[in-house]
C-alpha cells in the first residue's frame, strides 16, 4: 500500500479566518492529489484535482478562490479555506494515486480534517 | 457521464451471516470499479477492484465482490460477517473512454453496513 498523511485532523476556528490543510504523500511521488468534501452521512464530492507544478482543476461550483489549493512539490498538497464561515465546516479529504497507475490504481486517502467554524 | 448507484442506505446483518452491498453503474466506456471502507472521522481504505479479467474479485479482509456485465452490478460480499465489519461503505467507478484518457473516480452515496452481534 501507499501512506497519505492529512493534517490537522481537526481545526476549529473563528468565522473570517483562514486555514490551511495539508496533504502528504509520505512514501511515494503524487503529481495528482485530489480533494473532496464530505457532508455528515453523505458521499465525497470531488472539490478539485490538484496538479503539481501548476494549477489545480476545480469542479463546478467549487470557489477557487475560496479553496485555494497548492502543490508546489511531489509530496504536498495544501487547502487552504479563506475567509471560512460556519457553512465551510465539513470533512475534508485528500487523496492521491500512485504514478503510472492514474486509471487503473485505486486513490490512497488521509485520514481527514474536520472543519469546524464557528 | 458516469454515475453509481447504491440502493440501500443501511444494511444490517447477524455476525456470522452472509453480507452483501449492491451496487450498480452506469459508464459509457469500459468500467474500473472500486469498493472502500470508512470508519468514522477517518478517511477511505480501499478493498479491491475490478479492471479486467475474472469477474470474481478478492480484496482485503476477506471481502469479495462480483462484476456483472450485463446487469452493470458490482456487489460487495463476505461470506461471514464480524461486528469489526461495521463501518460506511463505498463503489466507485472510473470510465476509460476510447480516447484514452480517463475520467474522474465516481463514488456512489455509501452504505452503512451494521453488522449486529
Amino acid at each position: 500500500g501507499a501512506v497519505v498523511s492529512q493534517h490537522p485532523s481537526r481545526v476549529i476556528c473563528k468565522s473570517g479566518t483562514s486555514v490551511k490543510i495539508e496533504c502528504r504523500s509520505l512514501d511515494f511521488q503524487a503529481t495528482t492529489m485530489f480533494w473532496y468534501r464530505q457532508f455528515p452521512k453523505q458521499s465525497l464530492m470531488l472539490m478539485a484535482t490538484s496538479n503539481e507544478g501548476s494549477k489545480a482543476t476545480y469542479e463546478q461550483g467549487v470557489e477557487k478562490d475560496k479553496f485555494l489549493i497548492n502543490h508546489a512539490s511531489l509530496t504536498l498538497s495544501t487547502l487552504t479555506v479563506t475567509s471560512a464561515h460556519p457553512e465551510d465546516s465539513s470533512f475534508y479529504i485528500c487523496s492521491a494515486s500512485k504514478p503510472g497507475q492514474p486509471n487503473t490504481g485505486e486513490l490512497f486517502f488521509g485520514e481527514g480534517s474536520r472543519l469546524t467554524v464557528l | 457521464a458516469q454515475s453509481v448507484a447504491q440502493p440501500e442506505d443501511q444494511v444490517n446483518v447477524a455476525e456470522g451471516n452472509p453480507l452483501t452491498v449492491k451496487c450498480t453503474y452506469s459508464v459509457s466506456g469500459n468500467p474500473y470499479l472500486f469498493w472502500y471502507v470508512q470508519y468514522p472521522n477517518r478517511g477511505l481504505q480501499f478493498l479491491l477492484k475490478y479492471i479486467t479479467g475474472d469477474n470474481l474479485v478478492k480484496g482485503s479482509y476477506g471481502f469479495e465482490a462480483e462484476f456483472n456485465k450485463s446487469q452493470t452490478s458490482f456487489h460487495l460480499k463476505k461470506p461471514s460477517a464480524l461486528v469489526s465489519d461495521s463501518a460506511l461503505y463505498f463503489c466507485a467507478v472510473r470510465a476509460l473512454i476510447s480516447s484514452g484518457s480517463a475520467r474522474q473516480l465516481t463514488f456512489g452515496s455509501g452504505t452503512q453496513l451494521t453488522v449486529l452481534p
